[in-house]
């Protein structure tokens, strides 16, 4: 059964600052893996998807970067500023077998305070 | 387009009401998923839609728990008789399918159900 690990899941930093959230995985056949935001009360963004056949994605301050093999995906975000306080979710979309689809497996988020 | 709408926003109900939550995906998307957000288990899937059958309903709780999509621009999940247990965020999400897999999914706003 896949089971998706988020560390840490709570993360308080000053405004600036580089950092890194960390996402794990049980099982290595996946398909892709998406990294979300949720803002309080709202619903989930996507904010990069890397297909299993890649090794990062980027976008603007964010960089994902994903190690099948050892079941393992990082979400950097540099110089962080207050607007990027969230929860941010890792999920990752697991192959299914007998032709149907699979689904999205999520971790429970890490939530990120980015003070001023 | 408006994104994914879902109805109510907020939803209080005392212990053994029927609840119907609604949801509308985006205009040509062929896939619809249904999920519960809570403190403990985190984002659940509970069903999900192609082209509205049911493709895998294997996350629905028990059998109070019922969701249909008679058409593509619209679904519903229903719980009845309704429990304490049964608060939680629901989700409603779509995504368009590419080469018979599934990409990036869009969010509705949730409902958040409160039963009293």
């Amino acid at each position: 059964k896949q089971e998706v690990t988020q560390i840490p899941a709570a993360l308080s930093v000053p405004e600036g600052e580089n950092l890194v959230l960390n996402c794990s995985f049980t099982d290595s056949a996946i398909y892709n893996l998406q990294w979300f935001r949720q803002d309080p009360g709202k619903g989930l963004t996507s904010l990069l998807l890397i297909q299993s056949s890649q090794r990062e994605q980027t976008s603007g301050r964010l960089n994902a970067s994903l190690d099948k093999s050892s079941g393992r995906s990082t979400l950097y975000i540099a110089a962080s500023q207050p607007g990027d306080s969230a929860t941010y979710l890792c999920a990752v979309y697991r192959w299914s077998s007998g032709g149907s689809q699979g689904n999205l497996i999520f971790g429970k988020g890490t939530k990120l305070s980015v003070k001023p | 387009d408006a994104g994914v709408i879902q109805s109510p926003r907020h939803e209080v109900t005392e212990m053994g009401q029927e609840v119907t939550l609604r949801c509308k995906p985006i205009s040509g998307h062929d896939y619809l998923f249904w999920y519960r957000q809570t403190m403990m288990r985190g984002l659940e899937l509970l069903i999900y839609f192609n082209n509205n059958v049911p493709i895998d309903d294997s996350g629905m709780p028990e059998d109070r728990f019922s969701a249909k999509m008679p058409n593509a621009s619209f679904s519903t999940l229903k719980i009845q008789p309704s429990e304490p247990r049964d608060s939680a965020v629901y989700f409603c999400a779509s995504s368009l399918g590419i080469s018979g897999r599934v990409v990036t999914q869009y969010f509705g706003p949730g409902t958040r159900l409160l039963v009293l």
